[in-house]
């Protein structure tokens, strides 16, 4: 399979609390995205990192890459509950014409 | 960010019928749209490549005589289910964005297709 790995699958956690994703891929990359879909909905964009680069923010969003390691990692910090959705890696395949995405991270956050 | 929708939401058909599920880009132009299909609990996976103006491009196991897909204009991708079967029920959804896949894609809100 050309999926990634993501883990952990699920995750429970409290509000405030910090919540870490973490994305694995056996293929270089071009870049790298995150996105986030809320259950029986499309999907949203979060962040994109590029290959070059090893760390990227966006709000309470931080996404670190280690391209020597071929993973990701997502981390959502001060987390409430409406963040409760699955979360998705998803790479270029190796052709650069469309992206794959991993197998997701469900994130349950209670308050 | 930029609007992709899909009509229909939600479509229930009988096993048989054909089934033709739209996507547009709404506030730009796409030379390439992506359809994907999402079990319960699953991933997206990655059906066909929509490429304006020429032939669709299946991803293995993926059969393209019952997945017919159109892209007639640069805005516009339709993924037609033929003679869809119980197990042809799923979320589809589709993406697309200004940029490629080296850029973010815009998804659309999804599909759920059951077939009776």
């Amino acid at each position: 399979s050309q999926q990634g790995e993501e883990d952990p699958q699920a995750l429970s956690i409290q509000e405030g609390e910090n919540a870490t994703m973490n994305c694995s891929y056996k293929t270089s990359i071009n870049n790298l995205q995150w996105y986030r879909q809320n259950s029986g909905r499309g999907l949203v964009h979060l962040i994109l990192i590029r290959s070059n680069e090893r760390e990227k923010h966006s709000g309470r969003l931080r996404v670190t890459l280690d391209t020597s390691k071929k993973s990701s990692s997502l981390l959502i910090t001060a987390s409430r509950a409406a963040d409760t959705a699955s979360y998705f890696c998803a790479r270029d395949n190796q052709a650069g014409t469309a992206l794959i995405f991993g197998k997701g991270t469900t994130l349950s956050v209670s308050s | 960010g930029a609007v992709v929708s899909q009509h229909p939401s939600r479509v229930i058909c009988k096993s048989g019928t054909s089934v033709k599920i739209e996507c547009r880009s709404l506030d730009f132009q796409a030379t390439t749209m992506f359809w994907y299909r999402q079990f319960p609990k699953q991933s997206l996976m990655l059906m066909a490549t929509s490429n304006e103006g020429s032939k669709a491009t299946y991803e293995q196991g993926v059969e393209k005589d019952k997945f017919l897909i159109n892209h007639a204009s640069l805005t516009l991708s339709t993924l037609t289910v033929t003679s869809a079967h119980p197990e042809d029920s799923s979320f589809y959804i589709c993406s697309a964005g200004p940029g490629g896949v080296f850029y973010e894609q815009y998804f659309g809100p999804g599909t759920r297709l059951t077939v009776t």
